[in-house]
């Protein structure tokens, strides 16, 4: 079966680093991203992880371990328009499709 | 080029209508998905297009949605009978295939009310 879990929210302050876990159990796995959706938009892409290791880009990291079924996302120096909702997806063998977890929806206050 | 273009952007209907939603991908992605969105959930896969063959379903998607993507450009989503459940936003996405590493590229959803 496919299952992804993250948290449902989480609170941080401005100027803070926020991590974001995901755990998963897909059938297949061809690589793992992190998607950033602000309340009543479309989720944007931010990251991909197909190998074990550390992405980083700008403020945003992401790490995959592949043997623990574990991802997560790491938000540095916080800012008030990160509050939105962060989904970890999972891409199925073959890349057809892509999973996504419920996501955890990040407040930052002041 | 301007993403991925859905229209409407909202749709109000009654129970037992028909609906259709259009989606316009990039224009040079080959790859067009159909997802469903509800409130506090993710996007939940509805199907799947490489250019213009449908190469995966959701058992989620009963008889009455159909997708099409003629010619492998826009695609639509057709809803029949339409129930107070398939309240959501549809979300239509598009990417490059096989290539996976830049992820799709979401429009701004069809936001469906069934009253």
């Amino acid at each position: 079966g496919q299952n992804i879990d993250q948290p449902t929210e989480m609170t941080a302050t401005e100027g803070a680093i926020v991590q974001i876990n995901c755990t998963y159990q897909t059938s297949g796995f061809n690589g793992l991203f992190w998607y950033q959706q602000h309340a009543g938009e479309a989720p944007t892409f931010l990251s991909y992880n197909v190998l074990d290791g550390l992405e980083e880009k700008g403020r945003f990291s992401s790490f995959l371990s592949r043997s623990k079924g574990y991802s997560y996302l790491l938000l540095k120096e916080l800012q008030m328009k990160d509050s939105a909702s962060y989904l970890c997806a999972v891409s199925d063998t073959g890349g057809f499709k892509t999973i996504f977890g419920a996501g955890t929806r990040l407040f930052v206050k002041a | 080029d301007t993403g991925v273009s859905q229209d409407p952007r909202h749709k109000i209907t009654k129970r037992g209508q028909n609906v259709t939603f259009r989606c316009d991908p990039i224009s040079e992605h080959n790859r067009l998905y159909w997802y469903r969105q509800t409130l506090g959930q993710g996007p939940e896969f509805l199907t799947y297009f490489q250019n213009e063959a449908q190469l995966e379903k959701s058992r989620l998607l009963s008889d009455r949605f159909s997708a099409e993507r003629p010619k492998g450009s826009f695609s639509t989503l057709e809803i029949q009978r339409t129930e107070q459940g398939d309240s959501a936003m549809y979300l239509c996405a598009s990417s490059l295939g096989p290539g996976q590493s830049v992820g799709y590229t979401f429009g701004s959803g069809t936001r469906l009310t069934v009253v």
